[in-house]
């Protein structure tokens, strides 16, 4: 069965600073792997996702995530943080029976003036 | 419409009430799909659909918690006899088909039972 571990419920950053959000994922199939964010009540946002061909994926508001098969891995980062980034982000992989996404457990980020 | 549509955002039931939870999808978009997100946790898939039909309803916690989509567009999410665990926000999202990779999400209903 496909799953997500995202490490980190929590992560504190100061703004301007580097941010690193952990996920690694179990599939025996090649992943689609996607990050979405959410801000408080609201829904989710697709902030990127990988599906095939190149390993490192830009998405919006500066975000990129790199695809890491030997690490099964799917970090995402930003180089320079700002205060709009505090969110809760969330790692999924696309179930390869269908068509639902199976989620990580959500890491919020918050980020210090 | 121009996203995904919920209603109602909020809902306040008592214990062993029925409820319906009301979603409508991106025009055109083939695949719906209903999550539960309790406090502090990721979405968990309940049930999707590919035109009316049900695809895959193995999330489906229990027989209290049913699903429809007579027409292929407008879903609606039924719990009967309501339990304060049900309390969580109930998100829907839609895409052109389960192939496609990008699922648009609403805004959620948040239901709290007392």
């Amino acid at each position: 069965a496909q799953s997500v571990t995202q490490l980190g419920s929590h992560v504190s950053v100061s703004e301007g600073a580097l941010v690193l959000l952990r996920c690694n994922y179990s599939s025996s199939v090649p992943p689609y792997l996607f990050w979405y964010v959410q801000y408080p009540n609201q829904g989710l946002q697709l902030l990127l996702k990988y599906t095939t061909g190149a390993t490192l994926v830009k998405g919006i508001n500066g975000f990129e995530a790199e695809f890491k098969k030997s690490e099964t891995s799917f970090h995402l980062t930003k180089p320079s943080a700002h205060m709009s980034d505090a969110a809760e982000y969330f790692c999924a992989v696309k179930d390869n029976q269908g068509g639902k996404l199976i989620f990580g457990q959500g890491t919020e980020l918050s980020v210090k003036p | 419409g121009a996203g995904v549509s919920q209603t109602p955002s909020n809902k306040v039931t008592e214990k062993g009430k029925y409820v319906e939870l009301r979603c409508d999808p991106i025009s055109g978009h083939t695949a719906l799909y209903w999550y539960r997100q309790s406090l502090g946790q990721g979405p968990e898939f309940l049930i999707y659909f590919q035109g009316t039909g049900a695809a895959d309803d193995s999330g489906l916690p229990n027989d209290r918690f049913f699903a429809v989509r007579p027409e292929g567009s407008v879903s609606t999410l039924k719990i009967q006899r309501t339990e304060r665990g049900d309390s969580a926000v109930y998100l829907c999202a839609s895409s052109l088909s389960a192939a496609n990779t990008e699922a648009f999400f609403g805004q959620g209903t948040r239901l709290t039972v007392v």
